[in-house]
């Protein structure tokens, strides 16, 4: 079946530090992939999709190539603020599919 | 333009009582997701709903659980009766079918805690 794994948190980091967090998939056919960001208290936004193998999406300086011979989309963000800490989910949908499957979550915490 | 609103934010209620939380989706979308999020079991899908009608409720725990969505504006997820095991957050989230992949957006949740 259809699955998301990401890396396992608590990630904690030093401001400007460079961030990966890892995520792999299992999909039939051709997925799109999104990255989601929930803050503190508040429900989960899209931060950035991408739809077919080797698009980059991006948004607020975080970054995430769409890999299919590594079944990949990391997410990456060259230097990170206090401001960035939140829990960040994985999540693909196939083509027509009304569902989103997601991943379980990657807690970040930034400090200054 | 309006997100998906939730209400009530927080509810704080005893074992025993019924449970009612609401949600109104983003005008136009025609998908609704109501999903719960504990630290345990992380980010789960109860039910979702397609054109006000139920498309799968698979994800609902058990008979005390119950969604309705008696029209495209507003959706109810009830829990009669409520157990200390319900308290979780439960979010609400919306999204426009036509074309293909677009993202769910989600409201800030409801808060619940059952003593």
């Amino acid at each position: 079946g259809n699955s998301v794994t990401q890396m396992e948190g608590p990630v904690t980091l030093s401001e400007e530090a460079f961030l990966t967090i890892n995520c792999t998939y299992t999909a039939t056919g051709y997925p799109s992939l999104f990255w989601y960001v929930q803050y503190p208290g508040e429900g989960l936004q899209l931060l950035l999709k991408a739809t077919k193998a080797d698009d980059k999406g991006s948004n607020k300086g975080f970054e995430a190539t769409y890999r299919k011979e590594t079944t990949s989309f990391h997410l990456e963000k060259g230097s990170v603020q206090v401001s960035d800490s939140a829990v960040y989910f994985c999540a693909l949908s196939r083509n027509r599919d009304d569902k989103i499957i997601f991943g379980k979550g990657t807690r970040l915490h930034i400090l200054p | 333009d309006a997100g998906v609103i939730q209400s009530p934010r927080h509810e704080v209620t005893e074992m025993g009582q019924e449970v009612t939380l609401r949600c109104k989706p983003i005008s136009g979308h025609d998908y609704l997701f109501w999903y719960r999020q504990t630290m345990m079991r992380g980010l789960e899908l109860l039910i979702y709903f397609n054109n006000n009608v139920p498309i799968d409720d698979s994800g609902m725990p058990e008979d005390r659980f119950s969604a309705k969505m008696p029209n495209a504006s507003f959706s109810t997820l009830k829990i009669q009766p409520s157990e200390p095991r319900d308290s979780a957050v439960y979010f609400c989230a919306s999204r426009d079918g036509r074309g293909s992949n677009q993202p769910q957006h989600f409201g800030d949740g409801t808060r619940l805690s059952i003593l």
